[in-house]
């Protein structure tokens, strides 16, 4: 079956380091994928496209990696702050299809100061 | 700024009550899309919307209906409410491959 899994729920790291989130996906063919943070009552935020020929992509003190091979986007925060505690989600559009968002769940991130 | 509007933060409604959800975008998206969100489940695909009178069913559009007559608007109807339709709907517009998402609300049917 086709599936779209953030392996943590939650994720707890200290102010300063870098907080490493992961996308795995089963049985899709992305032609892209995107990262969204979400604070409590509040709609998701676009934050990152990668498309399925990019291997990386960087915004500030983000990062967005994409291995086909491994069928796996990893999502990374430097130098964290307690202002990026939010829940991060991703979200895949399959090749060949409408263009409609497939999301995942979802991790929530807790910076600790 | 994209601005994604929705009518209610907040909305309690009785079971069998008919619910009306308005969401307004203002910078002239083609596409629409009323999603639902669950602790446990995630963002799921109620119905969506690529064109003015145009629209098309999602991943669980069972007990909803939609309607958009303007461009800028898209409303999301509840027939007839359930307790099961008790959740967080959020709205979204979007251009090409980015999708800009509404404040959300939270409708609790009783």
């Amino acid at each position: 079956s086709q599936k779209i899994e953030q392996n943590s729920e939650a994720l707890n790291i200290q102010e300063g380091k870098t907080a490493t989130l992961t996308c795995n996906y089963t049985n899709y063919s992305p032609a892209y994928l995107q990262w969204y943070r979400q604070d409590p009552g509040r709609g998701p935020v676009f934050l990152l496209l990668i498309r399925e020929n990019e291997k990386e992509k960087r915004k500030e003190r983000l990062k967005v990696t994409f291995d086909t091979t491994l069928k796996q986007s990893l999502f990374h925060i430097t130098a964290s702050q307690p202002a990026d505690s939010a829940t991060y989600l991703c979200a895949l559009v399959a090749r060949g299809s409408q263009g409609n968002l497939i999301f995942g769940k979802g991790t929530k991130l807790s910076v600790k100061p | 700024d994209v601005k994604v509007t929705q009518s209610s933060r907040y909305l309690v409604k009785r079971t069998g009550e008919k619910v009306f959800l308005e969401c307004v975008q203002d910078m002239d998206h083609e596409n629409m899309f009323w999603y639902r969100q669950d602790p446990g489940l995630g963002l799921r695909l109620i119905y969506f919307s690529y064109d003015v009178k145009m629209k098309e069913k999602g991943d669980i559009p069972e007990g909803y209906s939609v309607s958009r007559e303007k461009k800028e608007r898209f409303s999301l109807i509840l027939e007839s409410a359930s307790t099961n339709q008790t959740s967080m709907y959020l709205c979204a517009s979007g251009i090409l491959e980015t999708q800009y998402f509404g404040p959300g609300t939270r409708l609790l049917v009783l």
